[in-house]
């Protein structure tokens, strides 16, 4: 079975700081992978996503993540946290082609900035 | 503009009583789903469906039904044998599936009281 792990709960950064955020899967293949964000007591914004080819993706706010095929792992950067980045941050796998099935998210990792 | 809307945004319900919980998207997606949200826990996964009258349970649906009458509508009905019912609730949907991630509603705050 499918499952993800986001080894850290929560995590402070200084405001200018970089970022990564850890991610594992535990998948028999390559995964569709993915990054959402959540603000306090609103729905999911999709950051970035992976399906195949290039193993670093962009995304949205100046987020990036890489693919590690060896590592199990989609881990979430950015080169330069705002205070507008505390969030809570969630990564999901999905099997690819396979329509009939739902996206699996981990527990998420909360995120606050300190200036 | 096309989105998913979740309505009410908060709800109280007494102990013993059905709730009913609405999703509407106007994203002409195909598939939908309900998602249930509690501190630490992460988002777990309730019902979805992939087409209008067609629905699939997920980890958690115990105490929850659904229906898929139409395309655009997804209501999760919270019911008196749901034990630990408060709880944040997300809608989302979807193209064809997980390929193209999901678009989440705001989510819904039910609260027993």
């Amino acid at each position: 079975a499918q499952s993800v792990t986001q080894p850290d709960i929560h995590i402070t950064v200084s405001e200018g700081a970089s970022l990564e955020l850890r991610c594992n899967y535990s998948y028999g293949a390559t995964p569709y992978l993915f990054w959402y964000v959540q603000s306090p007591g609103q729905g999911l914004q999709l950051l970035l996503k992976y399906f195949s080819g290039d193993t670093l993706v962009q995304g949205i706010k100046g987020f990036e993540a890489e693919f590690k095929r060896s590592q199990s792992s989609f881990n979430l950067r950015k080169p330069s946290v705002h205070w507008s980045d505390a969030a809570e941050y969630f990564c999901a796998v999905g099997e690819p082609g396979q329509a009939g099935t739902a996206l699996i998210f981990g527990k998420g990792t909360t995120l606050s900035v300190s200036s | 503009d096309g989105g998913i809307t979740q309505s009410p945004k908060y709800l109280f319900r007494k102990e013993g009583q059905n709730v009913t919980l609405s999703c509407e998207q106007n994203l002409n997606h195909d598939a939908m789903y309900w998602y249930r949200q509690d501190p630490g826990q992460g988002l777990r996964l309730i019902y979805y469906s992939q087409i209008v009258n067609d629905f699939q349970k997920g980890d958690i649906a115990e105490g929850y039904s659904v229906s898929r009458e139409k395309k655009e509508s997804f209501p999760l009905t919270v019911t008196s044998a749901q034990k630990n019912p408060t709880a944040f609730y997300l809608c989302a949907s979807s193209l064809q599936g997980v390929n193209y991630g999901y678009t989440f509603g705001s989510g819904t705050r039910l609260t027993v009281v």
